[in-house]
């Protein structure tokens, strides 16, 4: 069965410095997701992404952000200069069709980010 | 905005046992969709049940069942004959016209033997 996946498992970086959490959506879909669970929290959306561009954001998506496709198949998420409460579970996620809303998201098993 | 809200933060229940999840939301909108995701120790999200809110009809998937109750903009998980796999974090989730999932707080749950 396709899946999502995501790497690293696990990113430990220090504070400012940029990371690149990595996902390769399911191949025949079109719109992809970013999700993010601080430890203990509930999970919270990030940003979509459909046609090479951002179709939709939240309030914590600020300029420190930024999300790619630099290939047919990845799709990244770049945080520029990291910061503690950046820590967090980071989960990608695809479907087929993003705003017909019954078409189920699949979730990556998730990046989880430590900044020291 | 909308809103999800989960106010159990824990339950258990003994194994074979049934329990019951609540989840309630806050919506402007008629048409929309509802789930349940399970997140086990692993992490990993799975989806459990989903529910469009233009059906009357309770969704089913083997064990698990929703009682949705369009009114009281109620969506509670019901999960029978409980199993120790089934122990997770559940998360009730929304979904309308964007293309986002909004969460609630999850609820934690433990199957005892």
């Amino acid at each position: 069965e396709p899946e999502v996946t995501q790497t690293p498992s696990h990113q430990v970086t220090q504070m400012g410095q940029e990371v690149i959490l990595r996902c390769v959506p399911i191949s025949n879909h079109l719109y992809f997701y970013w999700y993010r669970q601080i430890l203990g929290q509930k999970v919270e959306f990030l940003v979509s992404f459909y046609n090479n561009e951002i179709s939709e954001k939240s309030e914590i998506f600020d300029d420190q952000f930024s999300v790619e496709r630099p290939d047919g198949s990845n799709f990244t998420l770049k945080i520029r200069s990291t910061k503690l409460e950046d820590s967090a579970m980071y989960f990608c996620a695809s479907t087929h069709f993003g705003t017909t809303p019954s078409y189920e998201q699949y979730f990556g098993p998730g990046t989880r980010l430590t900044v020291t | 905005a909308q809103t999800v809200t989960q106010s159990q933060p824990e339950m258990s229940v003994q194994e074979a046992e049934t329990v019951t999840l609540s989840c309630t939301y806050d919506t402007s909108e008629s048409d929309y969709y509802l789930f349940w995701y399970k997140q086990p120790p692993s992490r990993q999200m799975i989806l459990v049940i989903r529910q469009e809110a233009y059906k009357q009809q309770n969704a089913t998937e083997n064990r698990f069942s929703v009682n949705f109750q369009k009114a009281a903009k109620s969506f509670s998980l019901k999960i029978s004959d409980s199993q120790l796999g089934d122990a997770a974090m559940y998360f009730c989730a929304y979904r309308a016209g964007g293309s986002r999932l909004t969460f609630g707080e999850g609820t934690q749950l433990t199957v005892n033997p």
